[in-house]
């Protein structure tokens, strides 16, 4: 079945610090690929998405890269800052006979601190 | 505007009782879905329904149970049955057709008196 691994967490950095969080998936057909953030007491938003193989998401200065040779599309941003701080969790839908599910990954706790 | 509701925001259940999670919403999707979320855990599915009067189980539907009467609504009861059921519950709704992003609700959180 599918499945997606997230970097445990909490990751704690300095307001400007470089991120990085990293996702690897398994998956039987050609998924698209989510990343969500959760702020406290709140529910999840689509944070940025990659559809196909090489494409490059992007929102809000974050980035992720489509990789299928090594099946991963980490999370990455140059300079985070306080309002960064959320739980972001990696997920993929596959709806080749999945009946419309997504998978998600177990979250990754971010905290900058100023 | 468009959007998804979820009521109550907290709900308290006693011992033995069932309780009614509600959610609702305005934006014309034709898949629903209900997952609860453990503190340091990820999504876990309860119940998803893709079109109006048909819901299939999730992984963990044992102690829940849902209707789809309306496109609009798709309800979540927590029975007795689920002996553990503090958590917070999410609804989610998708846009049929393809592998479209899930837009969520504000949560409901439940707590055990």
């Amino acid at each position: 079945g599918n499945s997606v691994t997230q970097m445990e967490g909490p990751v704690t950095l300095s307001e400007e610090a470089f991120l990085t969080i990293n996702c690897t998936y398994t998956a039987t057909g050609y998924p698209s690929l989510f990343w969500y953030v959760q702020y406290p007491g709140e529910g999840l938003q689509l944070l940025l998405k990659a559809t196909k193989a090489d494409d490059k998401g992007s929102n809000k200065g974050f980035e992720a890269t489509y990789r299928k040779e090594t099946t991963s599309f980490h999370l990455e941003k140059g300079s985070v800052q306080v309002s960064d701080s959320a739980v972001y969790f990696c997920a993929l839908s596959d709806y080749s006979g999945n009946a419309g599910k997504s998978t998600f990954g177990d979250g990754t706790t971010l905290t900058v601190k100023p | 505007d468009g959007g998804i509701t979820q009521s109550p925001k907290y709900l308290f259940r006693k011992e033995g009782q069932n309780v009614t999670l509600s959610c609702e919403q305005n934006l014309n999707h034709d898949a629903m879905y209900w997952y609860r979320q453990d503190p340091g855990q990820g999504l876990r599915l309860i119940y998803y329904s893709q079109i109006v009067n048909d819901f299939q189980k999730g992984d963990i539907a044992e102690g829940y149970s849902v209707s789809r009467e309306k496109k609009e609504s798709f309800p979540l009861t927590v029975t007795s049955a689920q002996k553990n059921p503090t958590a917070f519950y999410l609804c989610a709704t998708r846009l049929a057709g393809g592998p479209e992003t899930q837009y969520f609700g504000p949560g409901t959180r439940l707590l055990v008196l």
